[in-house]
């Protein structure tokens, strides 16, 4: 069974830092990552989605990356804004269906 | 940017009564799931459903729940006798494709499902 966990749980940052979420899975044999953000009781928002065959990915100020022999992923947020302020969640895709891990949840202080 | 919608946001049913939590994918998508999350936990995969059968399901699964794709746009979740354990966030989530063509999964804003 695939686990995904992400450190830290969370992380607490003032405005303009550079964030780094961490992302790690046990089984190489992913199809691709995404990452995801969660606003409070809200749906998930798809940021990036890396597939099995890439090493990384960008837009804007995001930029992920994928390790499938260490088994690692990372998020990186460029000049953080209080808008950044969010759960972020990383997702591999095994076959039909999705792992979560339990996510990071960012605090940008203005 | 068309979207996946789930109706309701909260649903508050008695515990024993049966629900139906309602989605309406992207239009042109294939592969529908719904995941749900019980509040403070990971998001969970409950079921994939493509081409009118369901394609895999986990052990959270079980015989209360059913999926049914009634018409050309709906896509139903129902649980059919509540425990108080079905309180959860479930989220509904379409994709262009499926494993072959690793599309990304769309996902609705959810329905909060309070079960007293």
């Amino acid at each position: 069974k695939q686990e995904v966990t992400q450190i830290p749980a969370a992380l607490s940052v003032p405005e303009g830092e550079n964030l780094v979420l961490n992302c790690s899975f046990t089984d190489s044999a992913i199809y691709n990552l995404q990452w995801f953000r969660q606003d409070p009781g809200k749906g998930l928002t798809s940021l990036l989605l890396i597939q099995s065959s890439q090493r990384e990915q960008t837009s804007g100020r995001l930029n992920a990356s994928l390790d499938k022999s260490s088994g690692r992923s990372t998020l990186y947020i460029a000049a953080s804004q209080p808008g950044d302020s969010a759960t972020y969640l990383c997702v591999q895709r095994d076959d039909y269906k999705l792992s979560f891990g339990a996510g990071t949840t960012v605090t940008v202080r203005a | 940017e068309p979207e996946v919608t789930q109706t309701p946001s909260h649903q508050v049913t008695q515990m024993g009564q049966e629900v139906i939590l309602r989605c309406v994918p992207i239009s042109n998508h294939l592969y529908f799931y719904w995941y749900r999350q019980i509040l403070g936990q990971k998001v969970e995969f409950l079921v994939s459903f493509y081409n009118n059968e369901i394609s895999e399901k986990s052990e959270i699964f079980d015989d209360q729940f059913s999926v049914e794709r009634p018409d050309g746009s709906n896509f139903t979740l129902k649980i059919r006798s509540t425990k108080l354990e079905d309180s959860a966030m479930y989220f509904c989530a379409s994709s262009q494709g499926g494993v072959g063509r690793r599309q990304p999964q769309h996902f609705g804003d959810g329905t909060r499902l309070s079960i007293l």
